[in-house]
């Protein structure tokens, strides 16, 4: 399978404790975007980077969250102290540039279970 | 910045019955526009997109959208749908290198 893969698929923390997921993206694709999703809601945008770089954060982004792509491939997202809030399905994403007459290719996600 | 609006959270329809779910963004411009679908347990793929020329987009499974710029909206379409398309179904909008999403329809087709 050459797409986007995420891990793990499922995580189940106590809240307080950090918790680190992973995106392979699609290989060559420069860009790569992390979503949130929680149930009734469609995905909200966290953060993306072209290559190593961090373009953008969303205001969702707390500063418990922290997200790196060191050498331009995979990507990891950390989650610092988690709380149930933090409870969702964490989406990656990534694409050969931007979204101009190109499309995302999305992860299966990381279900996340804050106890 | 940009919202999109997806006014029919969930739609039930038997096979055979003709679809139509709505879309409207929140502002014009240039825009590009998508539908991603979402069947259980798997990643969202994307149906169809729009990014310039014939207002009319066909996308795959036989579903297509239709922009119409005055009216801020890109409604997906399919004649007769099948139980194989029941899912989730999200429209979204490009806006400053990312996407943003609506709250998503979710469609369930009885046999």
């Amino acid at each position: 399978d050459t797409g986007v893969s995420q891990d793990p698929r499922h995580k189940i923390t106590k809240r307080g404790q950090n918790v680190t997921f992973r995106c392979d993206p699609i290989s060559e694709h420069n860009r790569l975007y992390w979503y949130r999703q929680t149930l009734g809601q469609g995905p909200e945008f966290l953060t993306y980077f072209q290559n190593e770089a961090q373009l953008e954060k969303s205001r969702l982004l707390s500063d418990r969250f922290s997200a790196e792509r060191p050498k331009g491939s995979f990507s990891t997202l950390e989650i610092q102290r988690t709380e149930q809030g933090d409870s969702a399905m964490y989406l990656c994403a990534s694409s050969p540039t931007g979204w101009k007459n190109t499309e995302a290719f999305f992860g299966q996600g990381t279900r996340l279970t804050v106890v | 910045a940009q919202s999109v609006s997806q006014h029919n959270h969930h739609v039930i329809l038997s096979e055979a019955a003709s679809l139509e779910l709505g879309c409207n963004y929140s502002y014009g411009g240039t825009v590009n526009l998508f539908w991603y679908v979402q069947y259980p347990g798997q990643h969202l793929q994307l149906l169809l997109k729009y990014f310039s020329g014939d207002p009319l987009v066909k996308g795959i499974k036989g579903f297509e959208a239709e922009f119409i710029k005055s009216k801020f909206s890109f409604n997906l379409r399919k004649p007769s749908v099948q139980w194989s398309d029941t899912a989730e179904y999200f429209c979204a909008v490009n806006e400053d290198e990312k996407l943003t999403f609506g709250t998503g329809t979710r469609l369930t087709i009885i046999p």
